[in-house]
């Protein structure tokens, strides 16, 4: 069974500041983690991935995440944020070897002017 | 690259109603996921199939619900007699390859279905 937690339902953070949110997941199995983000009435769009190899995984649009294979955590980050980057974000795990993924429940990034 | 198509956008129907949405996939995707999605909440797995084969159903996909992918092209997920809490999102992705699945997912912009 895998779960996935997300441990910030909302962040505001003001334009050009750095933000990070969080997830933890676990997994009885080995698993692959994405970061998704979500705009308004729209499907999921891809920002990274963790297959295996260096920890630190470089994104789209600027961000980047650290797979934390000891705290079981997967955080993203970027360290200047523009308005366009309010959107609903979300971490997911698939098993490596079936074809369910787990998403967690979502954090809405509000970036104020 | 076309992109995940779902059809309709929107459904309204009354309680107690059979709906059908539509998934076209990305061409040559061997892969095709369903998911609701509700307010406040992330993604919930429904079905998966590799090519038109089901391979996989949650313990959300009630026996009212029933999906088809019946050449391995697009594929349709049907609700009979459908009810309140099935208003959600429903959204479809797919993905590449026949083993493993390190392959990312290719999401529609989801079927928001609402019932009267």
């Amino acid at each position: 069974a895998q779960s996935v937690t997300q441990l910030d339902s909302q962040v505001p953070v003001f334009e050009e500041a750095p933000v990070e949110l969080r997830c933890n997941y676990s997994s009885s199995v080995s698993v692959y983690l994405f970061w998704y983000v979500q705009y308004p009435n729209q499907g999921l769009q891809l920002l990274l991935k963790y297959l295996s190899g260096s920890t630190l995984v470089k994104g789209i649009n600027g961000f980047e995440a650290e797979f934390n294979k000891s705290q079981t955590s997967f955080h993203l980050r970027k360290p200047s944020v523009h308005i366009s980057d309010t959107a609903e974000y979300f971490c997911a795990v698939t098993d490596t070897n079936a074809g369910k993924s787990t998403f967690g429940d979502g954090t809405t990034l509000t970036v104020k002017p | 690259d076309t992109g995940v198509s779902q059809n309709p956008r929107h459904k309204i129907t009354k309680r107690g109603q059979n709906v059908t949405f539509r998934c076209d996939p990305i061409s040559e995707h061997n892969r095709l996921y369903w998911y609701r999605q509700t307010l406040g909440q992330g993604p919930e797995f429904l079905t998966y199939f590799q090519n038109e084969a089901q391979l996989e159903k949650s313990r959300l996909l009630s026996d009212r619900f029933s999906a088809e992918r019946p050449k391995g092209s697009f594929s349709t997920l049907e609700i009979q007699r459908t009810e309140q809490g099935d208003s959600a999102m429903y959204l479809c992705a797919s993905s590449p390859g026949d083993r493993g699945f390190y392959q990312p997912q290719h999401f529609g912009d989801g079927t928001r279905l609402s019932i009267l």
